[in-house]
């Protein structure tokens, strides 16, 4: 079944920019979307096919995607990106929708 | 404005059955597809299944393959997710999510608040 990896924890201070990444074979082929979950809530999806953002999200987010690996990144971020973000991706071989396993960023 | 409400969680014994449903309002439901995702406790989200516009076409994960079964009410507005023979591995929160499109394939665009099952004896 189709896999994806995530780092399980990035850490930056107030201000910086954050990067996390999704890895996956042929990732570069698939559309990603990335989700944010703050503790007790429902994901919200914060961007689509590898780089759009729904409306509402702020610039501050943004997405890439190529090869074998697709990246979120948080340009200055806040206390309040403080959550855990996943990447999806459909794999049309399996008909599976598959979730990375999540990241959680902490902002110092 | 759009809304999906889960409901029918709660404590089951294993090898026990339940139904969730999804409540969708503020959208015409039959238009779009929808899935359920789950969380167990201090996890990531795993998709579960899903269903398109019309019911006609379902897929599942393997962990629920042969013991759940997705179905959706259009004039109801509403989704179910029929769990049989329930496993302690079952216990988590479960999601609804709407696919914006009328296909199978794009991002989730909005979620419920979730539903929480418990598989204990």
């Amino acid at each position: 079944s189709y896999v994806l990896t995530q780092p399980p924890s990035v850490s930056l201070a107030h201000g910086q920019t954050a990067m996390i990444t999704c890895k996956g074979d042929h990732l570069g082929s698939k559309n990603v979307h990335w989700y944010q979950q703050r503790p007790g809530q429902a994901p919200v999806l914060v961007v689509y096919d590898d780089s759009d953002r729904p409306s509402g999200i702020p610039e501050r987010f943004s997405g890439s995607n190529s090869g074998k690996a697709a990246t979120l990144t948080i340009s200055s971020v806040e206390a309040g990106d403080e959550a855990d973000y996943y990447c999806q991706v459909w794999d049309h071989s399996s008909d599976h929708w598959v979730f990375g396993g999540g990241t959680k960023l902490s902002v110092l | 404005q759009v809304h999906l409400v889960e409901s029918g969680g709660g404590v089951v014994q294993p090898g026990r059955s339940l139904r969730l449903s999804c409540a969708a309002s503020g959208f015409t439901f039959s238009s779009f597809a929808i899935h359920w995702v789950r969380q167990a406790p201090g996890k990531g989200l795993e998709w579960v299944a899903v269903t398109s516009v019309d019911g006609a076409e379902t897929y599942y994960a393997d962990s629920v393959r042969g013991r759940v079964t997705i179905s959706r009410d259009n004039f109801g507005s509403t989704l179910h997710l029929d769990m049989h023979m329930l496993r302690s591995e079952d216990t988590a929160m479960y999601f609804c999510a709407r696919d914006p499109s009328g296909s199978l394939y794009d991002e989730l665009d909005v979620w419920g608040q979730g539903t929480m099952v418990v598989v204990s004896s």
